[in-house]
């Protein structure tokens, strides 16, 4: 099993839509999690930063830990055709030194 | 952009031939990663490092090494390049354990 799980989509959206994109880990020991957005042929550039439970909002993105089920998502509002990327979520494993991902999930969003 | 460059940006080499990706940092991060993306596989480690002269094995290690004699450059070796070895290679640093993690712009490696 992976230590990090992620559905690869790819996930067509509308524009304005709600989006939810989601992780699930596999050792409860984890306590930092991350987003990051991938444009093709580009780098990945850090979303969202989050520590242990609860939720975190930056403008039209909201990051949301759920320890209990060991769940990770990303929500965006208002999503607009710009957001169309690879979005991978992210933790520490190997006593927080080694930065694993996720497969990263493919979103398109159409005008 | 946090201050990582990857070179070379683009290579095309040869079976069986040495090659060095080279990741160079100004934060003065003590982490820094090498990883390979691959369609289907996202984001897979290859060697991480904790400090100079400190490395450690990733999931895909296997015909890959890594160098680090000082705080600002991270070297990933391919001892003899394979066509499996056609990728994307990222570069990631981060300050601390745990912490926001940031990356290069990548080299896109082709073997022939």
């Amino acid at each position: 099993q992976k230590e990090v799980e992620q559905d690869p989509g790819p996930l067509s959206v509308p524009e304005g839509a709600i989006v939810s994109l989601n992780c699930t880990y596999s050792n409860s020991a984890f306590q930092y999690f991350m987003w990051y957005r991938q444009y093709s042929r580009k780098g990945p550039e850090l979303l969202m930063y989050t520590y242990s439970s609860g939720n975190k909002e930056d403008g039209r993105f909201t990051a949301q830990v759920d320890k209990s089920s060991k769940y990770i998502s990303l929500f965006i509002r208002d999503s607009q055709p710009s957001d169309s990327a690879t979005y991978l979520c992210a933790t520490y494993s190997g006593g927080y030194n080694k930065l694993i991902f996720g497969a990263g999930t493919r979103l398109a969003v159409h005008p | 952009d946090a201050g990582i460059t990857q070179s070379p940006r683009h290579k095309v080499t040869e079976t069986g031939t040495p090659v060095t990706l080279r990741c160079h940092q100004t934060e003065n991060h003590r982490y820094m990663y090498w990883y390979r993306q691959d369609p289907g596989h996202g984001l897979r480690l290859i060697h991480y490092s904790y400090g100079v002269k400190d490395t450690d094995k990733g999931e895909v290690s296997d015909g890959y090494s890594v160098s680090r004699s000082k705080t600002e450059d991270f070297l990933l070796t391919l001892e003899s390049a394979t066509s499996s070895q056609t990728s994307v290679y990222f570069c990631a640093i981060s300050d601390r354990q745990g912490t926001e993690a940031f990356f290069g712009q990548g080299t896109r490696l082709t073997v022939v």
